[in-house]
């Protein structure tokens, strides 16, 4: 299975676009992208996924590159909530939950 | 919205005692999942289940057992707490097996065992 690549920590100004990028160079045809973020002390919370076209939903937008070899999160205006460790990971085609693997993620910290 | 709910949010048991942890999903999802998450180790899966009564193991099942007898829920039992047992446990969720469909996750059990 691709394995994902973030790095470890980023900081971003509050009401700023926060950007988070996400390598998965080995990532095969048909694997999801997906983000995940965890807010302190609590669960990992879905965000947003994608395939190879760019996706936007309320929480945030997916930019994938042609190549799908890597991605990039946008939060458009982070707030104060938005803190959080935020996990890129890569869907394997044949499973469901029992073979994701969650790195070690980026840990975002939104600034006032 | 899918819910994942899991019976407690923090826990504190004795070395030796019989532990539950309860996760109910209300969202008709066939897959449940129990993982452990520790500093530095990420996620590490544990248990999971494909349908009542079926379950399969994951990377960390020793020391633990699971039961499923009705759809919506996925025990977690720690037969004997051992301290080393200490950790955030996390249940997840997920419609099908489909790489289309998000995994679901509670909010997470706090287990301190003493």
């Amino acid at each position: 299975d691709a394995k994902t690549t973030q790095p470890t920590s980023m900081d971003c100004a509050e009401g700023r676009a926060a950007n988070l990028p996400c390598n998965h160079s080995t990532i095969s045809g048909n694997e999801y992208v997906y983000w995940y973020r965890q807010i302190h002390s609590q669960g990992p919370q879905y965000i947003i996924h994608g395939l190879k076209n760019n996706e936007t939903n309320e929480m945030a937008s997916l930019i994938i590159t042609e190549d799908r070899k890597s991605s990039t999160l946008i939060l458009p205006h982070a707030t104060l909530r938005d803190t959080a460790v935020y996990y890129c990971i890569v869907r394997p085609a044949n499973n469901a939950g029992n073979m994701l693997t969650f790195g070690g993620g980026t840990r975002l910290m939104v600034k006032p | 919205d899918v819910k994942v709910t899991q019976s407690s949010r923090y826990l504190v048991k004795r070395t030796g005692e019989k532990v539950f942890l309860e996760c109910v999903q209300d969202m008709d999802h066939e897959n449940m999942f129990w993982y452990r998450q520790d500093p530095g180790l990420g996620l590490r899966l544990i248990y999971f289940s494909y349908d009542v009564k079926m379950k399969e193991k994951g990377d960390i099942p020793e020391g633990y057992s699971v039961s499923r007898e009705k759809k919506e829920r996925f025990s977690l039992i720690l037969e004997s707490a051992s301290t080393n047992q200490t950790s955030m446990y996390l249940c997840a969720s997920i419609r099908e097996s489909s790489y289309n469909s998000p995994l679901h996750f509670g909010n997470g059990t706090r287990l301190t065992v003493t």
